[in-house]
C-alpha cells in the first residue's frame, strides 16, 4: 500500500458525459501528478500540482482539467467523454515540487461506452 | 521518437533462471531514473531511483545499475511471484518539472 488513495476504483459512463476522479496523496506529500495508462500508449503524464498550484502540463486534453484543494487532495475532471478516453487513470504523489520518488495510487478504471 | 526504450517487451524465465532487463534513454541531462513494478490492474510500485552513472541499488533478488545511456534491472534466481511488468522512467533537466517519462515496460513471466 503506497498510501495514495483514489476513488472510485471503476467508472462506467457514456460518451459525452462528464466524470470526476479523486485522489488523496500520501501524508506529507505536497505534489500530486495525474497519469493516463492505455494499452497502446503506456503511462502518459497529464498534469502536476504542487501545494495547490499547477506546476506542469503534459499531454492533457482541453476537455480535461484538474485542481488541488487546500487539504491537498486533487480531482481530475474529464468532460465530453469519448470512447478513446477509456483507460486507467493514476494519481501519484511526492514530497517535493521536483521529483524524488513518486508513489502511485491503485488507479481508476474508466470505461466509456 | 521514444525517449525511453525498454527491452525485451516480454521475457519468460524458469524459476531460478537469472536475467536482465534493459532500459535505454535518449534524453540529455538525466535528473533521475526510476524503476517500478506493476501488477495487472494495479498502480506502479516504486522499486529504485538512480541518479548518476555507476550507481547501483539492490532489493532482494533485484539489482538496478545505471550507465550514461542505459540502465539494467538484474533479476537473480527469480521466483513466480516476481512475475509482473517492470517499468523504467526518467526525469531530465529541461523537462516538465518532475513528470516521469515512462518506457512501455517489460512483461516478465516466471514459471515454476
Amino acid at each position: 500500500d503506497s498510501g495514495v488513495t483514489q476513488t472510485p476504483k471503476h467508472l462506467i459512463t457514456a460518451t459525452g458525459q462528464r466524470v470526476t476522479l479523486r485522489c488523496s496523496p500520501r501524508s506529507g506529500d505536497l505534489s500530486v501528478y495525474w497519469y493516463q495508462q492505455s494499452l497502446d500508449q503506456g503511462l502518459q503524464f497529464l498534469i502536476q500540482y504542487y501545494n495547490g498550484e499547477e506546476r506542469a502540463k503534459g499531454n492533457i486534453l482541453e476537455r480535461f482539467s484538474a485542481q488541488q484543494f487546500p487539504d491537498l487532495h486533487s480531482e481530475l475532471n474529464l468532460s465530453s467523454l469519448e470512447l478513446g478516453d477509456s483507460a486507467l487513470y493514476f494519481c501519484a504523489s511526492s514530497v517535493g515540487e521536483t521529483t524524488r520518488e513518486q508513489f502511485f495510487g491503485p488507479g481508476t478504471r474508466l470505461t466509456v461506452l | 521518437e521514444d525517449q525511453v526504450t525498454q527491452s525485451p517487451e516480454a521475457l519468460r524465465l524458469q524459476e531460478g533462471e537469472s536475467s536482465s532487463l534493459n532500459c535505454s534513454y535518449t534524453v540529455s541531462g538525466l535528473r533521475g531514473l526510476f524503476w517500478y513494478r506493476q501488477d495487472p490492474g494495479k498502480g506502479p510500485e516504486f522499486l529504485f531511483t538512480l541518479y548518476s552513472a555507476g550507481e547501483e541499488k539492490e532489493k532482494e533478488r533485484l539489482k538496478a545499475t545505471l550507465t550514461k545511456k542505459e540502465s539494467f534491472l538484474h533479476i537473480t534466481a527469480p521466483k513466480p511471484e516476481d512475475s509482473a511488468t517492470y517499468l523504467c522512467a526518467v526525469v531530465f533537466y529541461g523537462g516538465s518539472q518532475g513528470n516521469l517519462i515512462f518506457g512501455k515496460g517489460t512483461k516478465l513471466s516466471v514459471k515454476p
